[in-house]
């Protein structure tokens, strides 16, 4: 059975400075992994997902995650840290079934 | 195009009352779930369907059911309510081609909708 592991419940960053959110997974098959953003009081929404393709995934508002293979990481990571990037984040992967990660609030100080 | 909308918003459940939470989608998508979200843990999924007519149990089925008799719809309901149930409810809508042996996995990206906060007392 596949599992998926955010290894930090909390990053807190300054604004301008990187982002990295930690994802760690386990899989028997080849797997599609993807990172979703949820903002206080709303639904997830997608950021990116990779499916197979490149393993360099770009997403929306500056995010990228690269999957690793021999390390089974999925780390999303963004240059510079807005104070709108605020948000709860979770990992997902999904082969045989479907598992979220626990998620990881990040914090961005001005 | 409202994509994935829920209904109600709030409420406030007596423990043994019943409810149903509707959510519905305007994308055609085969698949759709129910989720609850819950402090530390994720979301887990409740119910899923994978087309209409059919329904099948998640991760934490149990004291749910749910029912999905037009494809644009999908209803989960809690015949008599536990506060164990207080929680954030998310509905959500995917593609089809599930893969697997569960059939529920998808390389597909979900839609959510707003989500359901409800609390049982």
């Amino acid at each position: 059975a596949q599992s998926v592991t955010q290894l930090d419940s909390h990053v807190s960053v300054s604004e301008g400075t990187p982002v990295l959110l930690r994802c760690n997974y386990s899989s028997s098959y080849s797997p599609s992994l993807f990172w979703y953003v949820q903002h206080p009081n709303k639904g997830l929404q997608l950021l990116l997902k990779y499916t197979s393709a490149a393993t360099l995934v770009k997403g929306i508002n500056g995010f990228e995650a690269e999957f690793k293979k021999s390390e089974t990481s999925f780390h999303l990571t963004k240059p510079s840290a807005h104070m709108s990037d605020a948000a709860e984040y979770f990992c997902v992967v999904s082969d045989d079934d479907m598992r979220f990660g626990a998620g990881t609030r990040l914090t961005v100080k001005p | 195009n409202a994509g994935v909308t829920q209904t109600p918003k709030f409420r406030v459940l007596k423990t043994g009352q019943s409810m149903t939470l509707l959510c519905a989608q305007d994308m055609n998508h085969e698949y759709m779930y129910w989720y609850r979200q819950d402090p530390g843990m994720g979301l887990r999924l409740i119910h899923y369907s994978v087309g209409e007519g059919t329904t099948a149990k998640g991760e934490v089925p149990d004291g749910y059911n749910v029912s999905r008799l037009k494809k644009q719809n999908f209803l989960l309901g809690l015949e008599s309510a536990a506060p164990s149930q207080t929680s954030v409810y998310f509905c959500a809508s995917s593609r089809g081609s599930g893969t697997g042996i569960s059939g529920r996995a998808s390389s597909y990206e979900q839609y959510f909708g707003p989500g359901t906060r409800l609390t049982v007392t």
